[in-house]
């Protein structure tokens, strides 16, 4: 069975650094791009960014770019987010999800961790 | 940034069809998929590559797309059909995935 299980969200301050993990089992991780989506309370969804299967190319939304860093380790099943310099309007459940063919069908999503950026 | 348009809002009746548009400017070049959010729960693919239905996907979920507009039809709706939809796509280069604005579709 697919699952994708996301942690380490939390309340952090203003400019500060949070990293997200997404724990992927039931497939073979190193075959599929992965991305993190997140979505503001009583918002949209909204892309961040997207990690090719060897970690070799990356992208991010205009919002994050230069401030997320995307990342995997194969050899451990696991997606990252690094987040530094946050700032209110970060605040959201951020879902990781898998990408069935690198385009934009994804098949299977992790339940989602919150992450609040206030003082 | 590239953008994707979606009505706010669709109401229908049960079994009647319900139609949500998305537009942008690179769908005539890049593939729209379709997502469904109910409250609380991560979202689900319901079409992909503009009118392809995942295995699990109720027939009477459609797409279609021409020019600079994507649609999702869903047809003879149900209750159990009412949540949030969100058409999903890459700008012109595609190197940045972009959601749309969202359509809350309501069956009542």
């Amino acid at each position: 069975e697919v699952q994708l299980v996301e942690s380490g969200g939390g309340l952090v301050q203003p400019g500060g650094s949070l990293r997200l993990s997404c724990a992927a089992s039931g497939f073979t991780f190193s075959s599929y791009w992965m991305h993190w989506v997140r979505q503001a309370p009583g918002k949209g969804l909204v892309w961040v960014s997207r990690i090719n299967s060897d970690g070799s190319s990356t992208s991010y939304a205009d919002s994050v770019k230069g401030r997320f860093t995307i990342s995997r380790d194969n050899a451990k099943n696991t997606l990252y987010l690094q987040m530094n310099s946050l700032r209110a309007e970060d605040t959201a459940v951020y879902y990781c999800a898998r990408d069935l063919s690198s385009g934009g069908d994804h098949d299977y999503w992790g339940q989602g961790t919150l992450v609040t950026v206030s003082s | 940034s590239y953008e994707l348009t979606q009505p706010p809002s669709v109401s229908v009746s049960p079994g009647q069809t319900a139609r949500i548009t998305c537009s942008g400017d690179a769908l005539p070049k890049k593939y729209a998929y379709w997502y469904q959010q109910k409250s609380g729960q991560a979202p689900v693919l319901v079409i992909y590559e503009d009118s392809k239905r995942p295995s699990g996907i109720p027939e009477r979920f459609s797409g279609s797309s021409s020019g600079t507009m994507a649609t999702l039809t869903i047809s003879g709706a149900q209750v159990e059909d009412e949540a949030d939809y969100y058409c999903y796509s890459t700008d012109s280069s595609g190197n940045h995935n972009v959601f749309g604005t969202g359509t809350k579709v309501t069956v009542l």
